[in-house]
C-alpha cells in the first residue's frame, strides 16, 4: 500500500461546480498535512495547511480525520484558474522531516 | 525577495556524462531536498540535508550525488550511473513554522533534464 493515496482523477467539472478531493495516508505517526497545487510543468506551491479542526480559505476548505487517516479538500464555485493538479502532502516527523507527496489529482474546470 | 533558485531551467545532456543541477536558497532554511518527478507521477525523494555538511539518501538515490558545503546551496549531480535521468528535478527547502511539526516547504521552479 502506498503511504499517501489520492483519488485517481482526472476531474472535469463545469465552472461554478463544487468538487471534493480525498486523500488517505497509512502512517499513523503523520503529524502535519498540506494541500499543494501544481500547474502544468511548474513547481508545486502550498495551497493550504490542514489542521485537526478543519480550516477554510475563501473557496477552499480542508478537513482532517486522524481516526480514519483521511484528508479532504473541497473547492466551491470552481474557477477556470483552479485547473491544476492537487497534491496531498503528509509530514512524518521521525529522525528527520520526512515529507511524502501523494501522486496528485488532476482537475480541469471547463467553461 | 527570499526564495529558491534552480538553474538551469532546461538542460540537455549526452548519455554517459555527469551533470550538476544548481539549487540556491536565501530563506535561511536549514533543510534542503531534491525530488524527481516523472510525467504523471508524484514526487520522489532523491536526497535531503538537515544541516550543513550532512545529507542522507532518499528513496531513489542511486546514480545521484549531492554536497552541502554551505547552508544556502545544495547542488545535485546526476551521474552516468543513473539509468533513466530524463525527468523534472525539484529542489525544496523547509523550516519549522511552529513547535508542533508544521514545516514551511518551498520549492524552486525546477530543472527539466533531458538526456539525448
Amino acid at each position: 500500500r502506498k503511504e499517501v493515496e489520492q483519488d485517481p482523477g482526472p476531474f472535469n467539472v463545469p465552472e461554478g461546480a463544487t468538487v471534493a478531493f480525498n486523500c488517505t495516508y497509512s502512517n499513523s505517526a503523520s503529524q502535519s498535512f498540506f494541500w499543494y497545487r501544481q500547474d502544468c510543468r511548474k513547481e508545486p506551491k502550498l495551497l493550504m495547511s490542514v489542521y485537526s479542526s478543519g480550516n477554510e480559505d475563501g473557496r477552499f476548505t480542508a478537513q482532517l480525520n486522524r481516526a480514519s487517516q483521511y484528508i479532504s479538500l473541497l473547492i466551491r464555485d470552481s474557477k477556470l484558474s483552479d485547473s491544476a493538479t492537487y497534491l496531498c502532502v503528509v509530514n512524518i516527523r521521525t529522525s528527520y522531516d520526512k515529507v511524502i507527496f501523494g501522486p496528485g489529482t488532476s482537475l480541469s474546470v471547463i467553461p | 525577495d527570499g526564495g529558491i533558485t534552480q538553474s538551469p531551467k532546461y538542460l540537455f545532456r549526452k548519455e554517459g556524462q555527469n551533470v550538476t543541477l544548481s539549487c540556491e536558497q536565501n530563506l535561511n532554511h536549514d533543510a534542503m531536498y531534491w525530488y524527481r518527478q516523472d510525467p504523471g507521477q508524484g514526487l520522489r525523494l532523491i536526497y535531503y540535508s538537515q544541516i550543513v555538511n550532512d545529507f542522507q539518501k532518499g528513496d531513489i538515490a542511486e546514480g545521484y550525488s549531492v554536497s552541502r558545503e554551505k547552508k544556502e546551496s545544495f547542488p545535485l549531480t546526476v551521474t552516468s550511473a543513473q539509468k533513466n535521468p530524463t525527468a523534472f528535478y525539484l529542489c525544496a527547502s523547509s523550516i519549522e513554522l511552529g513547535g508542533k511539526g508544521r514545516y514551511g516547504y518551498t520549492f524552486g521552479s525546477g530543472t527539466r533534464l533531458t538526456v539525448v
